[in-house]
């Protein structure tokens, strides 16, 4: 199956900084990218969705200012924790979309952790 | 209604058994249902997938069968083993829209 890399896959940083995760399709192109957290022992809430050279949509009740998405490139899509509190730590997963099969392909995921 | 239930919540088979996960939708526009098992601490893994205009696929051990009248689901692991321990999500997607059940945490002990 296709391989998306996430990383890094753990992180561990200070309230009030900023902290960027990378998502990157390795063997395919994916115009959509998706963003997810995951709480211990809970199913993943889709964040957002990013789309290559445009905004990002974000679901109901995420702070689009609070969690930065860019997708700047069809292989590359980051998400950007800003002045990140004890709260936002959880696990945070990607996941890449094949084309023309649609297929669903994720990342390895990234906790972070904020003191 | 965007939502998936999905049951049982746990699951403990031993070796060889054949667990059964069962997850249900409302929403007909949904077209397209994957499987995923993920181990602690790593991102799910497509196991298989289904669409409604099919009531069965199998994929090695794995089996999906799809009742699109009762709007149900189920993942069947034959010959179940311990290196099959882990969560598993069913899932459903219409558009660009994946929503995932709640999970099931299989345990397969020797």
């Amino acid at each position: 199956g296709a391989v998306v890399s996430q990383h890094p896959s753990r992180v561990i940083c200070k309230s009030g900084t900023s902290v960027k995760i990378e998502c990157r399709s390795l063997d395919f192109q994916a115009t959509t990218m998706f963003w997810y957290r995951q709480f211990p022992k809970k199913s993943l809430m889709l964040m957002a969705t990013s789309n290559e050279g445009s905004k990002a949509t974000y679901e109901q009740g995420v702070e689009k200012d609070k969690f930065l998405i860019n997708h700047a490139s069809l292989t590359l899509s980051t998400l950007t924790v800003t002045s990140a509190h004890p709260e936002d730590s959880s696990f945070y997963i990607c996941s890449a979309r094949t084309v023309p099969d649609e297929k669903l392909f994720f990342g390895s995921g990234t906790q972070l952790s904020v003191l | 209604q965007q939502q998936v239930k999905q049951s049982p919540q746990s699951l403990i088979v031993q070796k060889g058994g054949i667990p059964i996960i069962n997850c249900a939708y409302e929403n007909t526009a949904f077209d397209y249902f994957p499987w995923y098992q993920q181990f602690p601490g790593k991102g799910p893994a497509l196991l298989i997938a289904i669409r409604p205009d099919v009531s069965e696929k199998k994929e090695g051990r794995f089996t999906i069968s799809f009742n699109k009248s009762a709007k149900q689901f189920s993942l069947h692991i034959m010959d179940s083993q311990p290196g099959d321990s882990a969560t598993y999500f069913c899932a459903a997607s219409m558009a660009d829209k994946l929503i995932f059940g709640t999970g099931t945490r299989l345990q397969v002990f020797p």
